[in-house]
C-alpha cells in the first residue's frame, strides 16, 4: 500500500514567521509531488508542484524536494492570518493516474 | 478559463437509494478523476476517465461507477448507497501537464 505521510498538527505560527510543512512518502519510484491548500468547507486548491530533487519558489512558498530520503516540503514565509488551512500533500502514483494524499496538515496562523 | 464546476452542491439521500453527480472540466482539460474524502481525511481517488474510457481505478466497489462524456464532462454513479458513503465527493481536471484542478465537491449525506 503506497502511502504519504504528514503531521496532522496543528501547527501554530505567529503572524509574520516561517510555517514549515512535511511530508514522507513511500513509493521510491514516484515522480510528481504536489500540495494543496484545504480551507474549512471548501475544496483543495493547487499551491505548488514539483518534480525534481532541490527547491522551487513561488512568492512566499517553497517546496523542496529529496528523493533520496523521500521526503518533501514547503515553507510558507512571512505566514498571514489568510494562510490557516489544511496542507494536503499528494504523490502522483506510477502509472499517473492516481493522486495519493496525505491526511492533511492544519496550520493556524495567529496575529 | 472556465474552471472546473460540480453539481449539486449537497445531497442527501437515504441507505439503498442511487445518486449521480456531476462534473463540468476545465477548459481544455481531458482527463477527469474522482476522489472521495471522508471528514479529518485526505481525498481517496476513485477513478481516472481519460478521453471517455476509464484509465485508472482506486480500491473502490464497483457500485462506484462513472462516464465521461465527449464533451469532457463527467459523471459519478453510486449505487446501493452505504452510511460510509457520506463524504465529500470531488471531481479534479487535467491537462497535458497532469496537474490536477479540483472542483468545488459535492457534499452527500446518506441517512
Amino acid at each position: 500500500q503506497k502511502e504519504v505521510e504528514q503531521n496532522s498538527g496543528p501547527l501554530s505560527v505567529p503572524e509574520g514567521a516561517i510555517a514549515s510543512l512535511n511530508c514522507t512518502y513511500s513509493d521510491r519510484g514516484s515522480q510528481s509531488f504536489f500540495w494543496y491548500r484545504q480551507y474549512s468547507g471548501k475544496s483543495p486548491e493547487l499551491i505548488m508542484s514539483i518534480y525534481s530533487n532541490g527547491d522551487k519558489e513561488d512568492g512566499r512558498f517553497t517546496a523542496q524536494l529529496n528523493k533520496a530520503s523521500q521526503y518533501v516540503s514547503l515553507l510558507i514565509r512571512d505566514s498571514q492570518p489568510s494562510d490557516s488551512a489544511t496542507y494536503l500533500c499528494a504523490v502522483f502514483n506510477q502509472a499517473g493516474t492516481a493522486l495519493i494524499f496525505g491526511k492533511g496538515t492544519t496550520l493556524s496562523v495567529s496575529s | 478559463e472556465t474552471g472546473v464546476t460540480q453539481s449539486p452542491t449537497h445531497l442527501i439521500k437515504t441507505r439503498g437509494q442511487q445518486v449521480t453527480l456531476r462534473c463540468s472540466s476545465q477548459s481544455g482539460h481531458n482527463t477527469v478523476s474522482w476522489y472521495q474524502q471522508a471528514l479529518g481525511q485526505g481525498p481517496q481517488f476513485i477513478f481516472q476517465y481519460y478521453r471517455e474510457e476509464e484509465n485508472g481505478r482506486g480500491n473502490f466497489p464497483p457500485r462506484f461507477s462513472g462516464l465521461q462524456f465527449p464533451n469532457y464532462s463527467s459523471e459519478l454513479n453510486v449505487n446501493a448507497l452505504e452510511l460510509d458513503d457520506s463524504a465529500l465527493y470531488l471531481c479534479a481536471s487535467a491537462g497535458v501537464d497532469n496537474e490536477q484542478f479540483f472542483g468545488p465537491g459535492t457534499r452527500l449525506t446518506v441517512l
